[in-house]
């Protein structure tokens, strides 16, 4: 087994500041993710990363930037935050089993700005 | 682009009663990966099951799912919701090339009460 953590659990910013959330996962996954998770809108891809040092952009990806440091870690920057913005970030990894990924979520970071 | 369509934002039903979720999608790839996962209060999303396999049942856990292709849909199925059947539900598509990125739906809400 293994697990995903996400640091912190809650973030409070303020407007314009720029903020990291951060993900460790010891699965040993090739592949690490980031989602935005807004009420009904569903999971939105940010970025992802198929390897270290790789890194791929979702349909979410504009205001935010990502680093893949090692195999273990995957890191998300928010560049700018956005007034009374709210939503909870979802780190997750995979690996390939019958010939298709299966994703593992960690507990998420929910973030508030005032 | 791929997308995914859940039409209910939410559920209600008697405990008891049959659950039917509603999935169709649109893609062009032939071969498409159709998973469900689902997310309990204050919890992760976590695979619930998964097809790529036209109009084969796949079942997890009391639930089921057909992937019809003719139609491209993957309803989530239940004899009979119990209380602790509440939760999140998406429905996601992956393209069998990639393996790697998921588009998900924008959620089902499933209440159960007594």
């Amino acid at each position: 087994g293994g697990i995903i953590t996400q640091t912190p659990k809650f973030l409070i910013g303020q407007e314009g500041q720029k903020l990291t959330l951060k993900c460790q996962q010891n699965f040993n996954h090739d592949t690490m993710y980031w989602y935005r998770q807004d009420s009904g809108k569903g999971l939105r891809l940010i970025y992802y990363s198929i390897t270290e040092n790789d890194l791929q952009k979702g349909d979410l990806s504009e205001g935010y930037d990502a680093s893949r440091e090692k195999k273990s870690s995957f890191s998300l920057t928010v560049t700018s935050a956005q007034k009374n913005e709210m939503a909870v970030f979802l780190c997750a990894s995979s690996i390939l089993t019958d010939n298709q990924d299966t994703q593992y979520f960690g507990p998420g970071t929910r973030l508030l700005v005032l | 682009g791929d997308s995914v369509t859940q039409t209910e934002g939410l559920v209600t039903l008697t405990e008891g009663l049959p659950v039917m979720l509603n999935c169709t999608y649109q893609t062009i790839y032939s071969n498409p990966f159709l998973f469900w996962y689902v997310q309990h209060l204050n919890e992760s999303p976590r695979l619930l099951l998964k097809s790529f396999t036209d109009n084969k049942r796949t079942e997890h856990q009391g639930f089921h799912a057909t992937l019809h292709k003719s139609s491209s849909s993957f309803h989530l199925q239940k004899s009979s919701a119990q209380l602790s059947d509440s939760a999140l539900y998406y429905c996601a598509l992956s393209e069998t090339s990639s393996g790697q990125k998921l588009v998900f739906g924008q959620g089902t809400i499933l209440k159960v009460y007594l």
